[in-house]
């Protein structure tokens, strides 16, 4: 089955770019994914890149993804203590998506 | 619109218990998802509903079952609850077109935080 890869943990001071990392097994999703999950709160769609895109901006938002690698990663420009969080990538088709174990972000000021 | 409400928000079961959860997707939308978030092996995918079918079912046991009503809203259900199904568990609505290059963006709702003693 798919197999999605991402470090646990990332810290960057305010103010810094913040590279969240992603490997993915399987190339048949159309659409990949980037959720935030702030502490007891659902999860919430950040952004997503169509699988035959190479890169997609989103005000602070970079998403890269370099499908003969099956590597896809997520900038965020100008890092704030609100961001915080726990960040998904995900693959999947329709309704069922695959996630990563997640990567927690933390901001110090 | 109104989100993604699932309810309850907490819940308290010893293990052998039965357990159901309730959620209502944003309205319009025919698809829900029910995925099971813990520490140790993340966030997995249960199983989707789409027009009251299942359409697509992930790896776990036969004691998670699902089913959606004609008003789309859905119910999933735990049988014979153990330790290990401790868990968030989270649904997620979508107005569910499948396939092609259509995104098919999903609405989390705030989840239902199970534990079993």
């Amino acid at each position: 089955g798919e197999d999605v890869e991402q470090s646990p943990f990332l810290s960057v001071r305010e103010g810094d770019s913040s590279v969240i990392n992603c490997t993915y097994t399987d190339s048949s999703s159309t659409y990949l994914y980037w959720y935030k999950q702030e502490p007891g709160a659902g999860l919430q769609l950040l952004t997503y890149i169509f699988s035959n895109m190479d890169m997609k901006q989103d005000q602070r938002l970079t998403v890269l993804l370099n499908k003969k690698d099956k590597h896809l990663s997520l900038r965020i420009a100008d890092t704030q203590t609100g961001d915080s969080a726990i960040y998904f990538c995900a693959g999947g088709a329709g309704g069922k998506l695959i996630f990563g174990q997640g990567t927690e972000l933390s901001v110090k000021p | 619109k109104a989100g993604v409400t699932q309810t309850p928000r907490y819940l308290i079961k010893t293990r052998g218990q039965q357990v159901t959860l309730s959620c209502s997707p944003i309205s319009g939308h025919r698809s829900v998802s029910w995925y099971q978030q813990t520490p140790g092996q993340g966030l997995q995918f249960l199983f989707e509903y789409f027009s009251e079918t299942q359409r697509n079912k992930g790896n776990f046991p036969g004691r998670f079952s699902g089913r959606q009503f004609s008003n789309s809203r859905s119910e999933m259900n735990v049988s014979t609850l153990e330790l290990g199904d401790s868990a968030l568990y989270l649904c997620a609505s979508s107005i569910g077109t499948s396939g092609g290059a259509s995104i098919n963006e999903q609405f989390f709702g705030p989840g239902t935080r199970l534990t079993v003693l």
